[in-house]
């Protein structure tokens, strides 16, 4: 019964790369967030996807950074041209859907992305 | 701005005793408030949910919501060492228009249970 899975778990690009960030959620769920958590700072979300479809994006950045969910696949959140200010822990959650009106968000390890 | 405000203590409590953590936030529209648990270098935790005012138990932890006040808590009875981190605040702001997956987090409180 596997949890959120995440990879890679530790990435290192220099500035001007692309990073490529993999989530496949839990057996059985269809909704996927990321969160991003810069040093010494809080968890703030990202993106709100479900399969083939964005559903809420008001926390990404509006340039160099975007996300997907595939009809088949794992979730993925692309940084283009990373800069060092991009360097974080980038986490993904997932979750069932509404139940009893809550949405438990159950994250993943975490990848963290070091930009030199 | 949706706002979640956690006191970010450290709160040092000894083994055994209840430690208690709090948290407010600034919109009457919440509807449900998660508590997580992060080790350093790890990833949050799930603890618990509530989204119904009065109290929720769970094991060692009860949480508390009073949705008139803004306000929701955590207790730990018989804190042990390994209960050692920062635990999370988190708030939905949904449905009705809002996202309603979207977790907003407080900036967490470290919690230190000395032997």
């Amino acid at each position: 019964n596997a949890g959120v899975m995440q990879n890679p778990r530790h990435l290192v690009r220099r500035r001007g790369q692309e990073a490529r960030l993999r989530c496949s959620p839990m057996k059985g769920h269809s909704h996927v967030y990321w969160y991003r958590q810069l040093p010494e700072e809080g968890l703030k979300f990202m993106v709100y996807l479900q399969k083939e479809n964005i559903i809420d994006e008001s926390g990404m950045p509006k340039e160099r950074f975007s996300a997907e969910f595939p009809k088949e696949g794992p979730s993925i959140l692309r940084i283009q041209q990373v800069v060092r200010g991009d360097s974080a822990a980038y986490f993904c959650a997932s979750s069932p859907g509404a139940r009893q009106g809550a949405h438990e968000q159950f994250f993943g390890p975490g990848t963290r992305l070091t930009v030199l | 701005q949706k706002e979640v405000e956690q006191n970010s203590g450290p709160l040092s409590v000894p083994e055994g005793a209840i430690a208690s953590l709090n948290c407010t936030y600034s919109d009457r529209g919440s509807q449900s408030f998660f508590w997580y648990r992060q080790y350093s270098g790890k990833s949050p935790e799930l603890i618990m949910f509530i989204y119904s005012n009065g109290d929720k138990e769970d094991g060692r932890f009860t949480a508390q919501l009073n949705k008139a006040s803004q306000y929701v808590s955590l207790l730990i009875r018989d804190s042990q060492p390994s209960d050692s981190a920062t635990y999370l605040c988190a708030v939905n702001w949904g449905p009705g228009g809002t996202s309603y997956g979207k977790l907003t987090f407080g900036q967490g409180t470290i919690l230190t249970v000395h032997p």
